[in-house]
Formats: C-alpha cells, structure tokens, sequence
C-alpha cells in the first residue's frame, strides 16, 4: 500500500498520559497535515509542514500538543497530559505541494479514547 | 480565516434520483476546492474537485460548480445508487494552504 499510514490504528489512554502518533505519508509527498475529527463534524486543521518546517499551527493546538517531521518524511504527533475532550480520530494527510497542486490524500486516521 | 458552511446535513433520496450538496466559504483568496466522501469508518477520499479558474467540471455521475461571485460550490451526483451512501464533505482552501472543510453531509440513498 503506497497510501498515507498512520499507527497506531486505535489507542486507548487513561487521562493524564502522554501519547504519539505516527504518519508516514506518500513518497515524495513534501506537504504533511494533521487534522482531528470529532463525531458528526468535520476534520479541523491541527497543523502542516513543507518537508521539515512546521509551517503553520492552529490556534486549536495547545501547548499540550507538538509535531514534529525530522527528516522531512515521517511525522510524529505527541499529546501530553491527555485530557478526555482530546478524544477524537486524528487524521494525516500529504500532498504533492508542488506548483498548483493541492490534492490531499488521507490516511486511515488513529483514534484515540481518553479514560 | 476561511469559514465553509455545508447544507444539508442530511439528505435523503431514492435510489436513481439526483443528490445536490451545497457550500459556501468566505475567504476571497480561496482558489482550490475539493469534495471528500467518507463511510463509516473509513478515511476520507477526494472523489472531485475544483479550481478557480473553472466553472464546472464533471467526472460521470458526479460534477461541481462554482459561482466565485458568490463564493459558492456545488456538488451534483446524479442517477444516485446505494452505494454513494456516505458523508460528504466540502473543503476550500487558499494556494498551497491548508484545507478548511465544511460540516459534512450524511447522504442517504434508499432503495
């Protein structure tokens, strides 16, 4: 499969844990979003990087939140201190970035339930 | 910051009937719009979109129209089956920026 990848799949965490998440986009993809999607709403932008340079935060991230994308592939999003409204599916996506090209491509999503 | 707003949020249609999703964004500077459909569970999936410097495209059963006027885009899917059952989302966005998306559309084809 040559699509965005995301792990883990599901995470279960008692509140006040530290989680992280991982995306691998698709190859060559230099463009690289987080989104988080609540029940019923659409995905919220969280943040994005042009290969390594985190380019833009949301004012929806708290200090609680940090990505990072190191080498300009793979990216890691880490919560600390979970709280239970940061229950949600948190999606990644990547695009090509390139010239007028703005398609997105999803990946499969983590969600994460805060007990 | 761009704002989408989507109607209906929930539509319900016979099978073989046309299906219409409407949006709206605020953000004059947005040129790139595209729809996802996602079932339940399952990732968003681009199924068409649209730049600024076309009115209408069409891809078989599915097209979208954009009136830049009056900021707003259309998605069509006609001759409707079971399968189109899923919720769409509409998204804009800026050149090369990220998406901002509307609040989604449960559409329910029925036989």
């Amino acid at each position: 499969d040559t699509g965005v990848s995301q792990d883990p799949r599901h995470k279960i965490t008692k509140r006040g844990q530290n989680v992280t998440f991982r995306c691998d986009p698709i190859s060559e993809h230099n463009r690289l979003y987080w989104y988080r999607q609540t029940l019923g709403q659409g995905p919220e932008f969280l943040t994005y990087f042009q290969n390594e340079a985190q380019l833009e935060k949301s004012r929806l991230l708290s200090d609680r939140f940090s990505a990072e994308r190191p080498k300009g592939s793979f990216s890691t999003l880490e919560i600390q201190r979970t709280e239970q409204g940061d229950s949600a599916m948190y999606l990644c996506a990547s695009s090509p970035g390139g010239g007028d090209n703005t398609e997105a491509f999803f990946g499969q999503g983590t969600r994460l339930t805060v007990v | 910051g761009e704002n989408v707003e989507q109607h209906p949020s929930t539509l319900s249609v016979q099978e073989g009937d046309s299906a219409v999703i409407k949006c709206t964004y605020s953000d004059s500077a947005s040129n790139y719009f595209p729809w996802y459909k996602q079932e339940l569970g399952k990732r968003p999936q681009l199924i068409i979109d649209i730049r600024s410097n076309v009115g209408e495209k069409k891809d078989q059963r599915i097209a979208v129209t954009l009136n830049k006027t009056a900021k707003h885009f259309s998605l069509h899917i006609t001759e409707t089956q079971p399968e189109d059952s899923a919720v769409y989302f509409c998204a804009a966005s800026r050149p090369l920026n990220k998406l901002t998306f509307g609040t989604g559309t449960q559409l329910k084809v029925e036989l």
